[in-house]
């Protein structure tokens, strides 16, 4: 999706490492949001940001997950220890700017599949 | 709780055929109201956005209207063909919150 770039597109993890996952919205975006999205499900909020504020983490499944915006631009997803039950896509989305109507844009996103 | 069904899971068409999605939610007071389409293996392509304010978005051969009273929006294609095949996602805004609910999609096959 334009204006949002997420790396790496494929992951593979053992069960047991950790990963990261990484957002990389276009300049000027406050709010960013993470989503986790299941083989043919809908996406499932996991968190939210405003700038550098992690405004709502109540989606984060377990203490495992973990975000962050130091800089309140780009935004990683870590994820500690990973479970099968992990593997899904996780999708970042940022709001449009301009008008400012809240419209809802993603990223490609990360495919993560733990073995 | 706050939640957003989308009936019916799965719909098969011949091509040509007008169509409806349905999209239905829990609160009736919401912000606004986003339908995407997603490809298989792709990230949401927004197609339309309703805000709480409006009765109904047109973008081409696509129709999104919003009753919040009865908590329902649907999605309206008119003369669908094969590229619109696709999974169709309504998601929510309810009011007072920054969140977006996703229903679980309706995995649309027009056939040639």
């Amino acid at each position: 999706g334009a204006g949002v770039s997420q790396s790496p597109r494929y992951k593979v993890a053992k069960r047991g490492q950790d990963v990261a996952l990484r957002c990389d919205p276009i300049s000027g975006h406050v709010s960013l949001f993470w989503y986790q999205q299941a083989l043919g499900q809908g996406p499932e909020f996991l968190t939210y940001f405003q700038n550098e504020a992690q405004l709502d983490k109540s989606g984060l499944p377990s203490d495992r997950f973990f975000a962050e915006r130091p800089e309140g631009s780009v935004s990683t997803l870590k994820i500690q220890r990973t479970q099968q039950e992990d593997s899904a896509v996780y999708l970042c989305a940022i709001p449009q700017l301009s008008p400012g109507t809240g419209e809802l844009f993603f990223g490609e996103g990360s495919r993560l599949t733990v073995l | 709780k706050q939640e957003v069904t989308q009936i019916p899971a799965a719909l098969s068409v011949p091509e040509g055929e007008n169509l409806v999605l349905n999209c239905s939610f829990t609160d009736s007071a919401i912000y606004n109201l986003q339908w995407f389409r997603q490809d298989p293996g792709k990230g949401l392509t927004s197609l339309l956005l309703i805000q709480s304010s409006q009765r109904e978005q047109t973008s081409g051969r696509l129709n999104a209207s919003l009753d919040k009273s009865s908590g329902r929006s649907t999605l309206y294609i008119a003369a669908s063909q094969p590229g619109d095949s696709a999974t169709y996602l309504c998601a929510v805004r309810f009011s007072g919150t920054y969140k977006y609910i996703f229903g679980t999609g309706t995995r649309l096959k027009v056939l040639a």
